[in-house]
Order: C-alpha cells, then sequence, then structure tokens
C-alpha cells in the first residue's frame, strides 16, 4: 500500500495551545496538502507545499516538509474549539495524479 | 462550493444486490475521483477518471467498475455488493490543469450499509 501514516491517531489540547501532528509517505512526490474533515462531511482543502520547498505558512497553519525523511508536520498555532476536526495528509506520487490520503489524526480543542 | 453533487446520500441494501454512487460536478472539471473511508484507514482511492472513459484504478479497485460518459458524471458501481464494502463514499475534483498540483474539492459523501 501506499498510504501513509499520520501520528499522533487522536490529540486533545485545550484551548490556545499548539497542535502538531506529522505525516509520513512512501514514495517521492510532487507535494504534499493537508485538509481537514469536520464530522460527517467531506474534505477541505487547507494547505499546499510543494517537493522543493520545505515550510510554508497560511493564517494560523504552519507546514514543513522534510522529503530526505519522507515526512511532514502540520502546526496549528493558538488553537480554537473550532479547530475540532480530522486532519489528514495527502500526497501525489511523482509522475501521477493520483491523491493518497494517511491514516488521519483526530483532533479534540477542549474550551 | 465546489458543485458536486453525491447521490445517494444514505443507502442500506443487501449482500450481493448491484449499487451504483453517482457524483455529478457542474465545474466542468477533467479529473474525477471515488475514496472509501473506514476507520482506522482514513480514504482510500477506488478509482479515479482523467477524462470522458478515461478511468483507472486505485488502490482498493477489486469489486469496483466505474464509468464516465460525460465530463460531469462520474458513476461508481458495486456489482454485487458485500458487508466489506459498508463504508462511506467520497468524491472528489480537481481542475484540469490541476491534476497533481492542486487541490482536490470534496463531495459530502454517500453512506452505504450492505447487510
Amino acid at each position: 500500500s501506499q498510504q501513509g501514516e499520520e501520528d499522533p491517531q487522536a490529540l486533545s489540547i485545550q484551548e490556545g495551545e499548539n497542535a502538531t501532528m506529522n505525516c509520513s509517505y512512501k514514495t517521492s512526490i510532487n507535494n504534499l496538502q493537508w485538509y481537514r474533515q469536520n464530522s460527517g462531511r467531506g474534505l477541505v482543502h487547507l494547505i499546499l507545499i510543494r517537493s522543493n520547498e520545505r515550510e510554508k505558512h497560511t493564517g494560523r497553519l504552519r507546514v514543513t516538509l522534510d522529503t530526505s525523511k519522507k515526512s511532514s508536520s502540520l502546526l496549528i498555532t493558538a488553537s480554537r474549539a473550532a479547530d475540532t476536526a480530522s486532519y489528514f495528509c495527502a500526497t501525489v506520487p511523482s509522475g501521477t495524479y493520483k491523491y493518497i490520503f494517511g491514516t488521519g489524526t483526530r483532533l479534540k480543542v477542549l474550551a | 462550493d465546489a458543485g458536486i453533487t453525491q447521490s445517494p446520500r444514505h443507502k442500506v441494501t443487501e449482500t450481493g444486490t448491484p449499487v451504483t454512487l453517482r457524483c455529478h460536478q457542474t465545474e466542468n472539471h477533467r479529473y474525477m475521483y471515488w475514496y472509501r473511508q473506514d476507520p482506522g484507514h482514513g480514504l482510500r482511492l477506488i478509482h479515479y477518471s482523467y477524462g470522458v472513459k478515461d478511468t483507472d484504478k486505485g488502490e482498493v479497485s477489486d469489486g469496483y467498475s466505474v464509468s464516465r460518459s460525460k465530463t460531469e458524471d462520474f458513476l461508481l458501481t458495486l456489482e454485487s455488493a458485500t458487508s466489506s464494502q459498508t463504508s462511506v463514499y467520497f468524491c472528489a475534483i480537481t481542475p484540469s490543469g490541476g491534476a497533481g498540483t492542486g487541490e482536490l474539492f470534496f463531495g459530502e459523501g454517500s453512506r452505504l450499509t450492505v447487510l
């Protein structure tokens, strides 16, 4: 299977704290993306980082990519209760149009 | 709103019956994908399409077939449903210039229960 792994599988933090989740993948990639899924809904794209980039920011999100280790991390700063959701990384293996998703991290932010 | 509609949204069926799920888009995007989501497995790619009548297999294609006779519709068929195909099915699309390089837009999912 090409599927990536994410850790932790679940994370519970207090509002205002930072949340970090990690993604590991198996193949060389074009880019890596992070998605968010609220309970019972479809996934929503958060951020994309290309294989030649090492770090990217948008709003309270910071993503890093280490292609030598085939890993990425997503940092959510100053978390809010509304950030409670599942977060997935997705990679696009080089030379393909396939988006391969990780197993996800369930984040719960306590008010 | 990415203009993706999945139908039916919920379906309960019996083992051995055929089932077809429909994904309809209003965006005229070339690339369409079917995923299944199960606890502990995240999303797994079943099939994808890169144009009318052009489809390819994903990671978990056994027991599934697809068809795309029009740009706007991508059908997923379970020829003879099994209990292991109980899942939530998601359709996703990406713009023609964005396949592999852009973001996916997802439908709201179709929950299928096979008894």
